[in-house]
């Protein structure tokens, strides 16, 4: 089964600072990847969706690259802003199945 | 557009209740997805249709059944609440299974 890691569990860092979000998977047989934002007590947002073919996705200060083999992603924030601030879920899809694998996601706090 | 919309936001039951849990898509999209949201745990599927009339189990099925009632709607009911079902309900959905899921606001619900 397939198990995604979000380390680490909780992140603070000063308004301004770049950093850097991780993902990791243990079967490396997936479809698409995709990184998701969630503000407290709301839905989820998607932010990017990497296919297994591409190595990176760019959307304004985000970057999310992807290392199929190895299993691992990574979401890159740029100049961090306070309205950063939420829980970053990423979650695999499998290649062949209509399933999505979420991780437990990365709670950041950016102090202003 | 309202997108994807679930009724109740929040919910009480006693142990044994049934309920339905509301969701409709604006978005013509074919597939409809059911999630909960645990602490200290990843989304997890419950229930999925990849499009009008077909339904097929996720990975946490148990004590629950669904209905996709026609393209916009698909319903999330609990025959007979359990404590163990207390969580946060998400109803997402997407052009095809292989593409961006967009998510609804959730439903919370607390089964006593």
């Amino acid at each position: 089964k397939q198990e995604v890691t979000q380390i680490p569990a909780a992140l603070s860092v000063p308004e301004g600072e770049n950093l850097v979000l991780n993902c990791s998977f243990t079967d490396s047989a997936i479809y698409n990847l995709q990184w998701f934002r969630q503000d407290p007590g709301k839905g989820l947002t998607s932010l990017l969706l990497i296919q297994s073919s591409q190595r990176e996705q760019t959307s304004g200060r985000l970057n999310a690259s992807l290392d199929k083999s190895s299993g691992r992603s990574t979401l890159y924030i740029a100049a961090s802003q306070p309205g950063d601030s939420a829980t970053y879920l990423c979650a695999v899809r499998e290649a062949g199945a209509n399933n999505l694998f979420f991780g437990t996601g990365t709670r950041l706090t950016v102090i202003p | 557009n309202a997108g994807v919309t679930q009724t109740p936001k929040f919910q009480v039951l006693k142990t044994g209740q049934s309920m339905t849990l509301q969701c409709a898509q604006d978005m013509n999209h074919n597939s409809m997805y059911w999630y909960r949201q645990d602490p200290g745990m990843g989304l997890r599927l419950i229930y999925y249709s990849a499009s009008e009339g077909t339904t097929d189990k996720g990975e946490v099925p148990n004590g629950y059944n669904v209905s996709r009632l026609n393209k916009r709607e698909f319903s999330l009911r609990l025959e007979s609440a359990a404590p163990s079902q207390t969580s946060v309900y998400f109803c997402a959905s997407s052009a095809d299974p292989k593409v961006t899921q967009y998510f609804g606001p959730g439903t919370r619900l607390l089964v006593l």
